[in-house]
């Protein structure tokens, strides 16, 4: 059984440029959390979706950062118009969705590593 | 979320017992302990959870104190491999499905 995958492991983009980190959850998990590692700091969440739903997005910035999980295919986390302080590792977590008062596991991926120039 | 407290950094033996203490004062009846550890260049991994009761598993124990304000990850026999920062969260039942980090435990496992 696969774990959960991200692709690009690496990153780099331009400022003003656009960034699309993918992440695939394991095998029969319907929900996906993101977070941001910025340098030298903590893991903070960003948003939590489950299929074709956003669940909470509190975590994530009001402007230029979007994310969706589709019914088919990978969660996406879309960064337009990067600035320098995107620069980050970017996890993506997921979780069976049991559902109820269950205390479920994450499983994170390797993450990916933005750059911004 | 309750808040925890955590040493900033720890060190070990390898091979020896190691022992991470975290604080939850603040911590109520639903709030469950999770521990997840970080190894370089990787994403978080699971550790072990518990709610009241000691709890055994292939990687750690988790020791939780007789009023739940504090709790023991035990490693028992560090390896170079265990090097990680040491996450301690609590997760209150039927709450957000986000998990909280702070700032963690450094362990270093000295050969």
């Amino acid at each position: 059984n696969a774990g959960v995958m991200q692709n690009p492991r690496h990153l780099v983009r331009r400022r003003g440029q656009e960034a699309r980190l993918r992440c695939s959850p394991m095998k029969g998990h319907s929900h996906v959390y993101w977070y941001r590692q910025l340098p030298e700091e903590g893991l903070k969440f960003m948003v939590y979706l489950q299929k074709e739903n956003i669940i909470d997005e509190s975590g994530m910035p009001k402007e230029r950062f979007s994310a969706e999980f589709p019914k088919e295919g990978p969660s996406i986390l879309r960064i337009q118009q990067v600035v320098r302080g995107d620069s980050a590792a970017y996890f993506c977590a997921s979780s069976p969705g049991l559902g109820g008062e269950r205390q479920e596991t994450q499983y994170f991926g390797p993450g990916t590593r933005l750059l911004v120039l | 979320d309750a808040k925890t407290t955590q040493p900033n950094s720890m060190e070990s033996n390898e091979e020896e017992p190691v022992h991470l203490p975290c604080n939850h004062s603040t911590i109520s009846g639903t709030d469950y302990i999770h521990w997840y550890r970080q190894l370089p260049s990787q994403g978080p991994e699971y550790v072990i959870h518990g709610l009241t009761s000691n709890v055994n598993n292939r990687m750690a124990s988790l020791a939780i104190a007789e009023d739940r304000k504090s709790s023991t990850l035990i490693l028992h026999r560090a390896t170079l491999r265990d090097a990680a920062v040491y996450y301690c969260i609590l997760r209150r039942a039927g709450s957000a499905r986000q998990l909280t980090f702070g700032s963690g435990t450094q362990l270093t496992v000295l050969p």
